[in-house]
């Protein structure tokens, strides 16, 4: 079946360490998101990629990194800087950089500090 | 900058009620507009969307009408269920060489049986 793959679904961190959270899609997307989700608020952009080897930061980009090596691929590292990480991590692709066709999203990542 | 603002939940109805969740939205140009469900500890998913002006997007008996005139796109369902209950968000993305998608803050929607 086509569609974004997040992994893992839950991540523990330690404080002062880097973590990864991986984004795969197979549905042939070009453009690719990365979003944040606090209890109870809504989605913030933290970097987006509408093509390999480029990527944009969001609103919130700052304690974080993205890669887009690949087409398929869009992993995102949150680092040590960042001060405040727990929340609810989605990754979304598109099928183009125009205004007209969704996103898809994947099932999400919760990440806790601990 | 582009912007989406949505009703404030959480608004909690009974089954079988008349459900409608507003969203109005500013933005330049001629966004598409979205509606996403996202059910507990789940990823978001499309309800539906509108491209134009007029446009009327629907699935699952939720509907939703573009209104530039208005810059609104609510929400409405003639009878809700119980498997409504979820997080409701309203988008906008921009039909230009800008890709990024505006969400609004959610509202939360708890049907009593």
């Amino acid at each position: 079946d086509g569609g974004i793959t997040q992994s893992p679904k839950y991540l523990f961190r330690k404080e002062g360490q880097n973590v990864t959270l991986s984004c795969e899609q197979n549905l042939n997307h070009d453009a690719m998101y990365w979003y944040r989700q606090d209890p109870g608020q809504g989605l913030r952009l933290i970097y987006y990629s509408q093509i390999v080897n480029d990527f944009q930061k969001g609103d919130i980009a700052e304690g974080y990194s993205v890669s887009r090596e690949k087409k398929e691929s869009f992993p995102l590292t949150v680092t040590s800087a960042q001060k405040n990480p727990t929340a609810f991590y989605l990754c979304a692709s598109s099928i183009d950089r125009s205004g007209n066709t969704e996103a898809f999203f994947g099932q999400g990542t919760r990440l806790t500090v601990v | 900058g582009d912007s989406v603002t949505q009703m404030e939940g959480p608004v909690t109805l009974s089954e079988e009620a008349f459900l409608t969740i507003n969203c109005t939205y500013t933005a330049t140009g001629y966004p598409s507009l979205f509606w996403y469900v996202q059910y507990p500890g789940e990823g978001l998913q499309l309800l539906l969307k509108a491209t134009k002006a007029d446009d009327k997007g629907s699935n699952k008996g939720f509907e939703a009408t573009y209104r530039k005139e208005t810059t609104s796109f609510h929400l409405e369902k003639g009878s809700v269920q119980v498997s409504d209950s979820a997080v409701y968000f309203c988008a906008l993305r921009r039909g230009s060489s800008a890709s990024k998608i505006i969400f609004g803050s959610g509202t939360r929607l708890s049907i009593r049986p």
